[in-house]
């Protein structure tokens, strides 16, 4: 069962401010987020883990709440080169394998 | 530090024929994933490999889909016989562990035809 991406698609103008969010029916033990630009191979941008502290770097950071099984992604000031597809991976709780279940991904358009 | 290297990177066959891919994950990496890739969504995971030992292929269509990975480093995947529906990306992705940080590869793109 994937996790749950919102929104499917959203258009920024360069400078503006986007949340990508998560949603899990199962308990999560780790969240990790990708970006994949068309022909490219998906890169990785952070790894949320169960009771961790919120991660980020530059403009880019990301929560999860525990709660409520589900991890946002927060693109501040958004530059053209965000531009693509993101996806969210999650690692399920009580599994001993943890290959990534992905989300269907939100696409991000980022004008100048 | 190299990146994890597939091969080919594009394989073009017809129906009922057979094709294999190859993955070098980054050195020292003992965890090994296959992804498929449909166009339009997420990766799905096909098969997990911690050194040469399978940790999960419970999504790996077992009938036309095989993996090994022999010797705990380079891996392959196979496909016999190929449908329309296996038309994808092919992803290779390394960790360290299991639980840490999995980098992809370029992928392979099928087209079955």
């Amino acid at each position: 069962q994937q996790p749950v991406q919102s929104p499917q698609a959203v258009i920024l103008r360069e400078g503006e401010d986007a949340v990508i969010n998560c949603s899990s029916s199962k308990a999560l033990y780790s969240v990790h987020w990708y970006r994949q630009k068309h022909g490219e191979a998906p890169v990785f941008l952070m790894i949320l883990l169960k009771g961790g502290e919120q991660k980020g770097h530059e403009k880019i950071s990301a929560s999860f709440n525990e709660k409520k099984q589900q991890s946002s992604l927060y693109l501040t000031a958004s530059q053209l080169s965000y531009s693509g597809t993101y996806f969210c991976g999650t690692v399920y709780s009580g599994g001993g394998a943890d290959g990534l279940t992905f989300g269907k991904g939100t696409h991000l358009i980022i004008q100048p | 530090e190299a990146g994890v290297a597939q091969s080919p990177r594009y394989k073009i066959i017809e129906k009922r024929q057979s094709v294999a891919f190859w993955c070098n994950p980054i050195s020292g990496h003992a965890t090994l994933y296959w992804y498929q890739q449909i166009l339009g969504q997420g990766p799905k995971l096909l098969i997990q490999f911690q050194n040469n030992g399978v940790v999960d292929d419970s999504q790996l269509p077992k009938d036309r889909f095989s993996a090994e990975r022999l010797k705990g480093v380079d891996s392959t995947l196979k496909i016999q016989p190929a449908k329309l529906e296996d038309s994808a990306v092919y992803l290779c992705a390394s960790s360290v562990g299991v639980a840490d940080t999995q980098y992809f590869g370029p992928g392979t793109r099928l087209t079955v035809l």
